[in-house]
């Protein structure tokens, strides 16, 4: 059974810092990987999606990377900012199945 | 650009009382997804669609049910429902079910009292 595990779950910078959240997984038979964000209450706004043939996608501020073999992802976000306060997750979906597989999420605060 | 759009966007119910709950997803998108997030936890699969047929099945109770309509959206319908029924319950679509993006629609927030 795939298991999805997002460290540290909660994590407090100043403004201005690069930061890398960590998502690992247990099964490497991924199809591919998606970072989200979501916003206390709120749905979730994705924001990059991994195939398990890439290595990495890159989206202004933000760097995603996959090491499927290790069963490992991260999320590079570079001169963190207030408005970049959210949880962020990441999901897996399997070769197998149509769902998303979710971790627990990390709950970033950026202080000004 | 057009966005999965769900309504209601908060509904409140007493228990063993019937919900519905509907989504409409981005135009051209053919795979519905439904997943349930109860507070504190990640969001759980319950159910998708690809072209108006049944395709992946998660944790969904037997008293809820779904169906996809030939206009491509999606009801979720909900009996008997229970106190551990609250949660926020999203809608999903993509335009490829294998290797497209999932985009998620804002939530239906259930309350059962």
């Amino acid at each position: 059974k795939q298991e999805v595990t997002q460290i540290p779950a909660a994590l407090s910078v100043p403004e201005g810092e690069n930061l890398v959240l960590n998502c690992s997984f247990t099964d490497s038979a991924i199809y591919n990987l998606q970072w989200f964000r979501q916003d206390p209450g709120k749905g979730l706004t994705s924001l990059l999606l991994i195939q398990s043939s890439q290595r990495e996608q890159t989206s202004g501020r933000l760097n995603a990377s996959l090491d499927k073999s290790s069963g490992r992802s991260t999320l590079y976000i570079a001169a963190s900012q207030p408005g970049d306060s959210a949880t962020y997750l990441c999901a897996v979906k399997m070769d197998s199945s149509y769902k998303l597989i979710f971790g627990s999420g990390t709950r970033l605060l950026v202080r000004p | 650009a057009a966005g999965v759009i769900q309504s209601p966007r908060h509904l409140i119910k007493e228990k063993r009382e019937t919900a519905t709950l509907k989504c409409y997803p981005i135009p051209r998108h053919d795979t519905v997804y439904w997943y349930q997030q109860g507070p504190g936890q990640d969001p759980q699969f319950l159910i998708s669609f690809y072209e108006k047929m049944q395709s992946d099945k998660g944790s969904i109770p037997d008293r809820f049910s779904a169906q996809q309509f030939s206009d491509y959206h999606s009801e979720l319908n909900m009996s008997s429902l229970e106190l551990g029924d609250s949660a926020l319950y999203f809608c999903a679509s993509s335009r490829d079910r294998i290797t497209d993006t999932q985009y998620f629609g804002p939530g239906t927030r259930l309350t059962v009292l």
